[in-house]
């Protein structure tokens, strides 16, 4: 099966700055690629995803890049601002079926 | 309506007791999921429902035993559970194959003591 590796577990910032989490993952067959946001208390939420038929995808402050044939892909959350505190996952899938794997998550901080 | 709803949020019950966990969602949704999820770890999907039919069961226990009534409601019953058992269980949605991401409610607290 899938195995997805997320990095780092932590990571605190000065908001303003930028925010970058990584992900590996093993089966070349995942196309699929959401990111998940986690708030204390709550269920996860999508906050972005990409198809392995991008690189690059782009919503306001938040962006992700995948590099399939080094089977990694990363979030890049710019202008940080402490509201972006929280968990975040990573997944990886194949369109074929109804399931994906997540990664470890990352705690992310913003200091104020 | 873009919502998942899990009732109860919070959850305290005894390992003799038999209680229930609901999901609801009315977005046309034809797949949904039981997933469990520790502190600080990532959720783990116990079960899946396509079409109303369970398609997948990660060998959860059989203390947990899921039901789907129709295509918008989702149950999980519990029953002689164990203290470890202890976790905050997440209800999610998708569209089905292919079509994107999972919506997920707020999760269901569970204390089993």
């Amino acid at each position: 099966g899938e195995n997805v590796e997320q990095h780092p577990s932590t990571l605190s910032v000065q908001e303003g700055d930028s925010a970058v989490i990584k992900c590996t993952y093993s089966d070349s067959a995942s196309n699929y690629f959401p990111w998940y946001k986690q708030e204390l208390g709550k269920g996860p939420q999508l906050i972005i995803d990409i198809r392995s038929n991008v690189g690059e995808k782009k919503d306001q402050r938040i962006a992700v890049t995948l590099n399939k044939t080094a089977k990694h892909f990363s979030l890049h959350i710019t202008e940080t601002q402490p509201e972006d505190s929280a968990v975040y996952f990573c997944a990886a899938g194949p369109n074929t079926g109804n399931q994906f794997y997540f990664g470890t998550g990352t705690s992310l901080t913003v200091i104020p | 309506d873009t919502e998942v709803t899990q009732t109860p949020k919070h959850l305290v019950m005894g390992m003799t007791n038999k209680k229930s966990l609901k999901c609801e969602q009315h977005m046309g949704h034809r797949a949904m999921y039981w997933y469990k999820q520790k502190a600080k770890k990532p959720p783990e999907l116990m079960f899946v429902y396509s079409y109303e039919k369970l398609s997948i069961n990660e060998s959860v226990p059989s203390r947990f035993s899921p039901e789907c009534p129709n295509s918008s409601l989702l149950n999980l019953h519990l029953h002689a559970l164990q203290p470890e058992d202890s976790a905050l269980y997440l209800c999610a949605s998708s569209q089905g194959r292919n079509q994107g991401g999972y919506t997920f409610g707020s999760g269901t607290r569970l204390t089993v003591v």
